[in-house]
């Protein structure tokens, strides 16, 4: 096990297109998390998935922004229409149970940076 | 709502100096502590946690005391390397009402060593 997966590392796109990342967690890990770090500040909550099942979208979450994880296993996180105040970097981290969590945090992956032009 | 605030950078030290990173944060209830620290061009990685009061975290030289009576989660280390230099962030974690366990980061702090 590698850790925690996301693809692309890097993506360009212009303003008004859809784009799609990648998120593979660590293989025994059930809980799934997405957010986001623009320049100089620190990582917000975007959602969550135990499981398969999304139980927590954070108001950043516009309804240009949708997140999947199909049979609990990779998720991928797509944003409609871009607009420049997109750009950031998409952090995926997973996690075990909510005790695992606590007693040991998460475990991120190096993220996809996003510049929407 | 909870927060976490730490000190602003950047920071610049020396080789074998002493660090210290303040944080402080806010939490409507009995919150785990962590920091995290991100190197250039990487995702974060966690440094060390406490889960409560009086617990002290410790890896790679650095350190953290869970103060409860003060809010504070303060990072130190003895004799800072030019490794060392990256990105710290203070974060704190309490359950959601949909049991998520969101994890609330502070801004972060630069820091640059130099030898």
């Amino acid at each position: 096990d590698t850790g925690v997966s996301q693809d692309p590392r890097h993506k360009i796109t212009k303003r008004g297109q859809n784009v799609t990342f990648r998120c593979d967690p660590i293989s025994e890990h059930n809980r799934l998390y997405w957010y986001r770090q623009t320049l100089g500040q620190g990582p917000e909550f975007l959602t969550y998935f135990q499981n398969e099942a999304q139980l927590e979208k954070s108001r950043l979450l516009s309804d240009r922004f949708s997140a999947e994880r199909p049979k609990g296993s990779f998720s991928t996180l797509e944003i409609q229409r871009t607009e420049q105040g997109d750009s950031a970097m998409y952090l995926c981290a997973s996690s075990l149970d909510g005790l695992g969590v606590a007693n040991y945090g998460y475990t991120f992956g190096s993220g996809t940076r996003l510049t929407v032009v | 709502g909870d927060s976490v605030t730490q000190m602003e950078g950047p920071v610049t030290l020396s080789e074998e100096a002493f660090l210290t990173i303040n944080c402080t944060y806010t939490a409507t209830g009995y919150p785990s502590l962590f920091w995290y620290v991100q190197y250039p061009g990487e995702g974060l990685q966690l440094l060390l946690k406490a889960t409560k009061a009086d617990d002290k975290g410790s890896n790679k030289g650095f350190e953290a005391t869970y103060r409860k009576e003060t809010t504070s989660f303060h990072l130190e280390k003895g004799s800072v390397q030019v490794s060392d230099s990256a990105v710290y962030f203070c974060a704190l974690s309490l359950i959601s009402g949909a049991g998520s366990y969101q994890l609330t980061f502070g801004k972060g702090t630069k820091l640059s060593v130099i030898p």
